[in-house]
């Protein structure tokens, strides 16, 4: 079955540091795959995507590559704002299979700190 | 602004008492989710429909857990009886699919249910 596999947080950083958060993932096709971005108190939004391999998302400076030979989606800024705190989940979906739901990893918490 | 509407935002009921929360997805979506979210295990899809039609509730616990779209704008999540076990806070979603979308779905705010 589909899997999402994230890295374990919580992380925090300091205010304009670089973030990567990892995530691979198993798939029985060609899955399209997402990160969604958590505020407190809120539902999940979409903060990028992308659809085939070698295909990059990017959104609010945030930037993920799909990555077919090494089955993964990390997601990475260049320059973290104390707004960026949140909790992020990577996702994918495989309609290839008709299966349109998503399969989320477990969240990675990030506290960015002036 | 189209939104995917949840109520209520926030219930506390005792155990044993019926909860039902309900959701209104976007305006032309034809799949609809609902999944909970709790500290221990994260986001578990419960269950989804497309068409109106329920396609997986293989993650829901039917004897207590039901969940129905009566018309293409309500989605309703019931619980009946509720146990503490239950408190957690449950996520509606939709999406459109299409031979060609990408799944992306749209979320609601969430209910936050605590059952004591």
């Amino acid at each position: 079955g589909n899997s999402v596999t994230q890295m374990e947080g919580p992380v925090t950083l300091s205010e304009e540091a670089f973030l990567t958060i990892n995530c691979t993932y198993t798939a029985t096709g060609y899955p399209s795959l997402f990160w969604y971005v958590q505020y407190p108190g809120e539902g999940l939004q979409l903060l990028l995507k992308a659809t085939k391999a070698d295909d990059k998302g990017s959104n609010k400076g945030f930037e993920a590559t799909y990555r077919k030979e090494t089955t993964s989606f990390h997601l990475e800024k260049g320059s973290v704002q104390v707004s960026d705190s949140a909790v992020y989940f990577c996702a994918l979906s495989d309609l290839n299979f008709g299966n349109e739901k998503l399969t989320f990893g477990t969240g990675t918490r990030l506290t960015i700190i002036p | 602004d189209a939104r995917v509407t949840q109520t209520p935002r926030h219930k506390v009921t005792e155990m044993g008492q019926e909860v039902t929360m309900r959701c209104q997805p976007i305006l032309g979506h034809n799949t609809v989710f609902w999944y909970r979210q709790t500290m221990m295990q994260g986001l578990e899809l419960l269950a989804y429909f497309r068409n109106r039609a329920p396609l997986d509730d293989s993650g829901m616990p039917k004897d207590r857990f039901s969940a129905e779209m009566p018309d293409a704008t309500l989605a309703t999540l019931k619980i009946q009886p509720s146990e503490p076990r239950d408190s957690a806070v449950y996520f509606c979603a939709s999406g459109l699919r299409t031979t060609r979308d990408t799944g992306e779905l749209f979320f609601g705010e969430g209910s936050r249910l605590t059952v004591l």
